[in-house]
């Protein structure tokens, strides 16, 4: 069946620092890919998403790109901020209905 | 944006009595609503698919006659843990969408522990 695999975390960075976030799927159609965020004590929100192969989905200063040949949505930011701290699930749809999600991982700023 | 509630944001019980958990969008009308289970450092995993006026439809292993989903109106789902047991102490996430629409909007999360 459809499943995601992320890396697991913690990760913890400086501000300002690179972030990459590594996710892979597998799936038997052409799923639709998806990054949500979840803040703390906050539901999840869509962070960014792609429909299909080479698609880039971009928000707020994070870029994943819908890599087919890997099978990969991997998630970077060029400088993170403290206000980034957060889980990062990565998630796929392949019937344009429900999620299957990742374990999550949970990233850490700190001045 | 698209704004989806649960209460109670947290409820503690004893074993053997019901919990009923609410998911509302608050400025939309919801066709369809979905039920996660999260347990500690897991995916969040679907336990059943709600459709407005329907029976829910619910994921393999998942036991209907437990986890009890009602979705009377396009704004309102419910989510009832009957009989709960330790076992069930879970983070329940709901999330709605709109008809035609791919992206769901995820509501805050119920934490659920069984004494």
């Amino acid at each position: 069946g459809d499943s995601v695999t992320q890396m697991e975390g913690p990760v913890t960075l400086s501000e300002e620092a690179f972030l990459t976030i590594n996710c892979t799927y597998t799936a038997t159609g052409y799923p639709s890919l998806f990054w949500y965020v979840q803040y703390p004590g906050e539901g999840l929100q869509l962070l960014l998403k792609a429909t299909k192969a080479d698609d880039k989905g971009s928000n707020k200063g994070f870029e994943a790109t819908y890599r087919k040949e890997t099978t990969s949505f991997h998630l970077e930011k060029g400088s993170v901020q403290v206000s980034d701290s957060a889980v990062y699930f990565c998630a796929l749809s392949d019937s344009g209905y429900a999620l299957n999600f990742g374990k999550g991982t949970s990233l850490l700023v700190t001045p | 944006g698209a704004v989806v509630s649960q209460h109670p944001s947290w409820v503690i019980c004893k074993s053997g009595t019901s919990v009923k958990i609410e998911c509302r969008s608050l400025d939309f009308q919801a066709t369809t609503m979905f039920w996660y289970r999260q347990f500690p450092k897991q995916s969040l995993m679907l336990m059943a698919t709600s459709n407005e006026g329907s029976k829910a439809t619910y994921e393999q292993g998942v036991e209907k006659d437990k986890f009890l989903i009602n979705h009377a109106s396009l704004t309102l789902s419910t989510l009832t843990v009957t009989s709960a047991h330790p076992e069930d102490s879970s983070f329940y996430i709901c999330s709605a969408k709109l008809n035609h629409q791919e992206t769901q909007y995820f509501g805050p999360g119920t934490r659920l522990l069984v004494l």
